[in-house]
């Protein structure tokens, strides 16, 4: 596709469950980034991926948050044992890499409800 | 003290008026900035980069001053389609992630 691609835009699950989140970056992008943004606040940066590098995960708020990338291409964000505060939406993104100029293009988002 | 720094705002002004935001950042490795905009419930989207000599798009001008630190988005004209949240980035520019700053939000009114 043209953009960043997520899914699902919206879920909502029950509080104790695991969920999963995908994002599929443009194409050719090598560095893939996922956001948290909680209603009315900023952006909470989560993890980071460059191409084959170990990944940054030093944003992951809780060892309940993992992330994997596969392929260098596709990820998916997993929350086991889901509580309310996750409710958010997480946001994906990605870029080209480093180099001066690169820029960060993000998806839609996936809005996250834990009742 | 933050990476990224902005003006806590919000800022409300008539259409037609100029508005300006200040960004701050810490850290004078920072190699990369942008000024992206959020609208309410959706993603943020780049708005424009930002030059050491300056630049302008349009009724936005955006401008860099390394020694202090400090970077500045005017919008000339508002628009009532320019309310929106807007957010100052940096980036170091050796591989890690983009940091963002809180933003600023600003709503033009009729």
């Amino acid at each position: 596709g043209a953009g960043v691609s997520q899914s699902p835009s919206n879920k909502v699950t029950e509080k104790g469950k695991d969920v999963e989140l995908r994002c599929d970056p443009i194409s050719g992008h090598t560095a893939l980034y996922w956001y948290r943004q909680s209603l009315g606040q900023g952006l909470e940066f989560l993890i980071y991926f460059q191409g084959n590098s170990a990944p940054d995960k030093s944003g992951l708020p809780s060892d309940r948050f993992s992330a994997e990338r596969t392929g260098g291409s596709v990820s998916t964000l997993t929350i086991q044992r889901t509580q309310q505060e996750d409710s958010a939406v997480y946001l994906c993104a990605s870029s080209f890499g480093t180099g001066k100029g690169n820029t960060i293009y993000f998806g839609e988002g996936s809005w996250l409800t834990v009742v | 003290r933050k990476e990224v720094e902005q003006d806590p705002g919000p800022f409300n002004v008539p259409e037609g008026a100029t508005v300006a935001f200040n960004c701050t950042y810490s850290n004078s490795a920072s190699q990369s900035f942008f000024w992206y905009r959020q609208d309410c419930r959706k993603e943020p989207k780049l708005l424009m980069s930002v030059y050491s000599s300056g630049n302008e798009d349009g009724r936005f001008t955006a401008q860099l001053n390394r020694a202090s630190q400090y970077i500045s988005l005017l919008i000339r004209d508002s628009k009532l389609s320019d309310s929106a949240t807007y957010l100052c980035v940096v980036n170091l520019n050796y591989g890690q992630n983009f940091v963002f700053g809180p933003g600023t939000r600003l709503s033009v009114l009729p």
